[in-house]
Formats: structure tokens, sequence, C-alpha cells
């Protein structure tokens, strides 16, 4: 049992390229999230959804798209990468329900765009 | 909005020591659940410590207590007997309950130091 894994541990980018996080989970979790962290503050929510197929929007979706054509895996894509994305991006899963709120998270991405 | 706030960037504990950790948020809801995780340097998000809002008494995990202070949107965390392993950062987080999709909202962390 992996739990949530995430895939590649680090990258770097030019300005301008574009990448694919992938996200997956062996929990048979309903719920999964793409958070990113920067310096000196908390994670910020980017994308969510609630089941497969199913995807929308946090707090600062800008610049990323996702995906979620398997309930076990949640990819977070970049189609242009510009510096104000380097951060650590962590995915997360929850199962549906009350207990949406047990997220467990991956190891994180350092990201960093040049 | 639902905001959170930790007040405090960093705090220092000497080894088997006590110490508590702010933390305030807003919100109009009144069903929700707060959280404490924990970040060490391997960077993996650990869950310390959950709160139910309707519940009235303080979660507890072993060494770790909470103090939930509802009418005044407080919710700190104490560690008692600190160890080195608890050197970390540590992050509240607040959810909205009455089924929204699990959403955490974080706040900017506090830095943990344990001397031995």
């Amino acid at each position: 049992n992996a739990g949530v894994t995430q895939t590649p541990k680090f990258r770097v980018l030019k300005t301008g390229q574009s990448m694919t996080l992938l996200c997956a989970q062996d929990m048979n979790h309903e719920y999964m999230y793409w958070y990113r962290q920067d310096p000196g503050m908390g994670l910020r929510l980017i994308h969510y959804s609630v089941g497969e197929g199913t995807t929308a929007k946090g707090e600062v979706p800008d610049g990323y798209n996702v995906s979620r054509l398997k309930k076990q895996n949640f990819l977070l894509g970049l189609e242009s990468a510009a510096p104000s994305q380097t951060s650590v991006y962590f995915c997360a899963s929850s199962p549906r329900g009350f207990r949406a709120y047990e997220q467990y998270f991956g190891p994180g991405t350092r990201l960093t765009v040049t | 909005a639902q905001t959170v706030t930790q007040s405090q960037p960093e705090m220092s504990v000497q080894e088997a020591e006590t110490v508590t950790l702010s933390c305030t948020y807003d919100t109009s809801e009144s069903d929700y659940y707060l959280f404490w995780y924990k970040q060490p340097p391997s960077r993996q998000m650990i869950l310390v410590i959950r709160q139910e809002a309707y519940k009235q008494q303080n979660a507890t995990e072993n060494r770790f207590s909470v103090n939930f202070q509802k009418a005044a949107k407080s919710f700190s965390l104490k560690i008692s007997d600190s160890q080195l392993g608890d050197a970390a950062m540590y992050f509240c987080a607040y959810a909205a309950g009455g089924g929204s999709q699990g959403n955490l909202i974080f706040g900017k962390g506090t830095k943990l130091s344990v001397k031995p």
C-alpha cells in the first residue's frame, strides 16, 4: 500500500515549456487535490476533483489544467511554465463524505522554472 | 472568506518541555473542522490532530492536545514532553463542513525548533 505517490520528485523547466505532474493513490479515494506551497506560505489549493471525470477550480487555478480520467490518478498540467510557478506541489486524496477532511498527502514535487 | 492566521513564524522549545502554538481563524460557518499538520524537513505533510467544531471537548493525541475556543475562534496546539523529532513546520488548517469537498485552508505555518 503506497498511499499517495507523485511523479516526478524534482523538475527544472525553462519559461514556456510544458509538463505534467502525475499523482496516484491506491486507497480508492473519491476526492483528490492539487496544492502549491511557496516560501513563507501555507498550502494553497489549485484544483480538486470529487470523482472520476470531474474537476473544479480551487483558490489559485490560473496557469494550470487538470484531468481525472481514472479514479486513482490526478494529473496537473502546466501548458506554458512561468517563473511564478516555481513552487513545491503537493497532491492529496481523501475519502468522500464526512471523512473528506482526512487528507493524505504525497511527498511533493519541487518545480523550478527558470 | 475563511482565513487562518498563525501569528508565530518561529518558536523554540527545550527538549522535554511544553510548547504551545497559536492559531486563529475567521469564519461565519457553524459547522467546520480544524486541523494541525506537521511538515518535517522531508516535506511530507502529516496530520497531527483534528477537532470538530460541534465537539466541546478538546481533542488529544498522545503528547499533542488542542485548546479550542470556539467563541474566540482560537485553536492552539500544545506539545508536551517535546522531542527532537517534533522539530518541523506546523500548519493550522480549516475545512468547512456541511457537505463540502473537504478543501483545506492553511495558515502560513510556525517553524518549531527543539533544543537538546
